[in-house]
């Protein structure tokens, strides 16, 4: 079954640090740049980082930039995110997402709440 | 400030049609921003609709369609159905690694 399966978030004060996984099935994940995504009680999408197939290219938005790091590990089919200096405005669900140029396939989710 | 922006909502009656825009603060949208389509509906995660400009995602209907009209990327839905009633959000790719969602579109079908 093609699919992506998000997991590690929780709730984490202020501060302190996460890191989530997104685990891949079904399809050549080695062959994919991978997406997070994430999503604020009752906001929008906010794209947050990428990654490359092969994990030499790494982007994110400047709302992490210098405190998330996207991460690959192809030999586990695995995607991470490592949230660092978590602040409150970073409570959301986030989403790992299959593609570079577009995000066609979507895991559902995996919550974090920053709250002291 | 909003850089990608869409109408914060829309309403269709059943059957009709419908076409939400996803445009610039400034400028144009044009292929080369790979604008592509997402409904979400409370408490599900996105999913796909249309990728780079009109290509429909696996199991999309064709009543879904993408393009771009004048300086703004558009998805048109044809004979809007009860179950096309959600948020619909683009996003577009902004070159240099950077991309960014509008702001959203609630579409009612009324």
């Amino acid at each position: 079954q093609v699919q992506l399966v998000e997991s590690g978030g929780g709730v984490v004060q202020p501060g302190r640090s996460l890191r989530l996984s997104c685990a891949a099935s079904g399809f050549a994940f080695a062959t994919y740049g991978v997406h997070w995504v994430r999503q604020a009680p009752g906001k929008g999408l906010e794209w947050v980082a990428l990654i490359s197939y092969d994990g030499s290219t790494q982007y994110s938005a400047d709302s992490v930039k210098g405190r998330f790091t996207i991460s690959r590990d192809n030999s586990k089919n695995t995607l991470y995110l490592q949230m660092n200096s978590l602040r409150v405005e970073d409570t959301a669900v986030y989403y790992c997402a299959r593609n570079y140029y577009y995000m066609d396939l979507w895991g559902k989710g995996t919550t974090v709440t920053v709250s002291s | 400030q909003t850089v990608v922006t869409q109408e914060p909502s829309f309403s269709v009656s059943p059957g009709g049609t419908v076409t939400l825009t996803c445009g610039l603060r400034s400028g144009s949208v044009s292929t080369s921003y790979y604008p592509s389509w997402y409904q979400q509906t409370p408490g599900q995660a996105p999913r796909t609709l249309i990728y780079s400009t009109n290509t429909r995602s696996s199991g999309v209907p064709d009543r879904f369609s993408g393009s771009i009209l004048g300086n703004k990327a558009a998805l048109t839905i044809t004979g809007a159905q009860a179950d096309d009633e959600s948020d619909y959000y683009c996003v577009l790719y902004m070159g240099r690694g950077s991309w960014v969602f509008g702001g959203g579109t609630k579409l009612t079908v009324l």
